[in-house]
């Protein structure tokens, strides 16, 4: 019972270091999203992805970027982190039934990220 | 621009009580969805409830239930029974119109709602 699964759960990075934060979900959900959650706030969308090869931006995109290569993966990458960026970050997956599906979203537990 | 609103940063109830978590939405959108997620100390977000804004019938999931009322636009989250497992923050979210089948949340900032036994 996996579901979404994020790695790393934390990470202290340095100013102008990049990493990568990986999501990785088995429930053959098409749709995958990146959310980051600062202190005492409601979650922003960073980006999200409709498919394999598919991404577009979010409320809150500056500073990262993402790929899907596979159905299953969407990694998320910080090139020149910034302390702006540290937050907790959240993977998320959800299907379609069809073009309006309202099925929830389900979220990874998350990655506590510092920026230092 | 789509925006929610929760007004109760914070809210103490007593075990086994009813309590109302807040909720306000703004959206231009005549097709859209309110969902309700559960945020424990351990930080996982736990979906709730769902309602659509053509549901008819405000949505009911156990002790949950959604009071939506479209005109005021409001979807409160009703919570009976209250048990000291429900102590966590609250966020009601918005989805707008659907993007190639692809849900694009907006938050709000949450309530933290504290069950005292």
């Amino acid at each position: 019972n996996a579901g979404v699964t994020q790695t790393p759960k934390f990470r202290i990075l340095k100013i102008g270091q990049s990493m990568t934060l990986q999501c990785a979900q088995d429930m053959n959900h098409n749709y995958m999203y990146w959310y980051r959650q600062d202190p005492g706030m409601g979650l922003k969308l960073i980006y999200y992805s409709v498919g394999a090869g598919i991404t577009d931006k979010g409320e809150v995109p500056n500073g990262y970027n993402v790929s899907r290569s596979t159905t299953e993966d969407f990694p998320l990458r910080l090139e020149l982190a910034a302390p702006s960026q540290t937050s907790v970050y959240f993977c998320a997956s959800s299907y379609s039934l069809g073009a309006t599906s309202n099925q929830p979203q389900h979220f990874g537990d998350g990655t506590r990220l510092s920026i230092l | 621009a789509q925006k929610i609103t929760q007004t109760q940063p914070g809210m103490f109830v007593q075990e086994k009580e009813a309590v109302t978590l807040d909720c306000t939405y703004d959206t231009s959108d005549q097709s859209y969805g309110l969902f309700w997620y559960k945020q424990p100390s351990s930080g996982e977000m736990i979906f709730l409830i769902y309602q659509g804004s053509y549901d008819e019938q405000n949505a009911t999931e156990g002790r949950y239930s959604l009071n939506f009322q479209k005109a005021r636009k409001s979807a409160n989250l009703v919570i009976s029974a209250s048990q000291l497992g429900d102590s966590a923050m609250y966020f009601c979210a918005m989805r707008g119109p659907f993007i190639q089948g692809a849900q694009k949340l907006v938050f709000g900032q949450g309530t933290r709602l504290t069950i005292n036994p």
